[in-house]
């Protein structure tokens, strides 16, 4: 099974600021990873696809990068709506994991 | 716009059995891979079960519910079920149907989710 770890487990930052959140597989999973955003009381979202492919009618600050075991999640600036609980998730082999998911909480 | 809506979730005891069902509309629901995800109390999102598009020929389980859950189809009707039998307390989540883009992929659209209990 690849385990996905993401760091760090919760991130504190104020409105506008930079985001970055980190997953690292414990094998390649060459690009095959995605990013979720979930708030609380509501289903995942797909944020990001096959590391960097942003899902539709997914805000342009939202950037994924990375590939094999190394991905990072980059939202520019945050806004109000962005603080959530965010997943990644590969599907480069069976079966399907998660990450243990990264809260951005308002500082 | 595509919705996915979940129904047949509540409280079961140990041991006990229970059906959920996915209605799916806004898509060709016989054209998509489907899956159903789950989340146990104020925890992160565990892959359960995937059916492939078409027929549904293809599936597979996580190693946590092989052999107790079985993930089924009916295209006629636009609907998903998990039947889920031998329950446990550790089953105890909230249970969300999603679209698959691939049979091995990725989840673009999901449902609200429903509870389901097992308790005695």
């Amino acid at each position: 099974e690849i385990v996905l770890t993401q760091s760090p487990a919760t991130l504190s930052l104020s409105p506008g600021e930079r985001a970055t959140l980190s997953c690292r597989a414990s094998q390649s999973v060459s690009n095959y990873l995605a990013w979720y955003q979930q708030k609380p009381g509501q289903a995942p979202r797909l944020l990001i696809s096959d590391a960097s492919i942003r899902a539709t009618g997914i805000s342009a600050r939202f950037s994924g990068s990375g590939s094999g075991t190394d991905f990072t999640l980059t939202i520019s600036s945050l806004e109000p709506e962005d603080f959530a609980v965010y997943y990644c998730q590969q599907r480069s082999n069976w079966p399907l994991t998660f990450g243990g998911g990264t809260k951005v909480e308002i500082k | 716009d595509v919705q996915l809506v979940e129904s047949g979730g509540g409280l079961v005891q140990p041991g006990g059995s229970l059906r959920l069902s996915c209605a799916a509309s806004g898509f060709t629901f016989s054209s998509f891979a489907v899956t159903w995800v789950r989340q146990a109390p104020g925890k992160g999102l565990e892959w359960v079960s995937n059916i492939s598009g078409g027929s549904g020929g293809s599936t597979t389980y996580a190693d946590s519910v092989k052999g107790r859950f079985t993930i089924s189809r009916d295209n006629s009707k636009n609907t998903l079920y998990l039947q889920m039998n031998s329950l446990r307390a550790e089953d105890t989540a909230v249970y969300y149907c999603a679209r698959a883009s691939g049979f091995l992929s990725f989840f673009d659209y999901w449902g609200h989710g429903n509870l389901v209990t097992v308790s005695s």
